[in-house]
């Protein structure tokens, strides 16, 4: 089974960096996705890791190792807009469906 | 117009009614998934599918059931609805084990 921990809610400041922190503890790894959700709305996919480092797209960025079963979203130059939740999901070993952490409320304030 | 649809948007009922939710896609993907999703615990599976021919059970199977009609259609069934599966009901799709999952706009689910 699988173990994925998510800081349940964040504030940061308009304009700002935040990092969304996932760590996670399975049997064998097979990849990890973030999405972000709006209140009310569906899952929008953010990124995708397999293998460690980082990849950047615009302000978004994530991070993934492997071995230190670990994973954060990186935000930047923060907008109203990115107020939403930010949800970690990975596909274990042997799997082929990813399992969700239970997401994290990110608050954008001015 | 949405790649991944449901229907309903929202559906208030009584307990012990039986209850369907659809799901249509034009994404031409093979896999199909229905999740709910609560507050505080995030997206849960109840029933994948990977082919017309394919149904496989989820984390909380329990008290649902699935068709999957087409490769474009799969749809949720609540045979006798109880309040505590209450909740936001999304279905999605995939290409493959690699590619994100894209998602329906969810249905709202009220059992009272």
């Amino acid at each position: 089974g699988q173990n994925i921990d998510q800081p349940t809610e964040m504030t940061a400041t308009e304009g700002a960096i935040v990092q969304i922190n996932c760590t996670y503890q399975t049997s064998g790894f097979n990849g990890l996705f973030w999405y972000q959700q709006h209140a009310g709305e569906a899952p929008t996919f953010l990124s995708y890791n397999v293998l460690d480092g980082l990849e950047e797209k615009g302000r978004f960025s994530s991070f993934l190792s492997r071995s230190k079963g670990y994973s954060y979203l990186l935000l930047k130059e923060l907008q109203m807009k990115d107020s939403a939740s930010y949800l970690c999901a990975v596909r274990e070993g042997g799997s082929y469906i990813p399992t969700f952490g239970r997401g994290t409320s990110l608050i954008v304030h001015p | 117009d949405a790649d991944v649809t449901q229907t309903p948007r929202n559906r208030i009922t009584k307990t012990g009614k039986r209850i369907m939710l659809e799901c249509s896609q034009t994404k031409g993907h093979d896999r199909m998934y229905w999740y709910r999703q609560d507050p505080g615990l995030g997206l849960r599976l109840i029933y994948y599918s990977f082919d017309v021919k394919d149904i496989n059970k989820g984390e909380i199977s329990d008290g649902y059931s699935v068709s999957r009609q087409a490769q474009a259609k799969f749809s949720l069934s609540l045979e006798s609805a109880i309040p505590n599966q209450t909740a936001l009901y999304f279905c999605a799709t995939s290409e493959g084990s690699n590619q994100p999952q894209h998602f329906g706009d969810g249905t709202r689910l009220s059992i009272l």
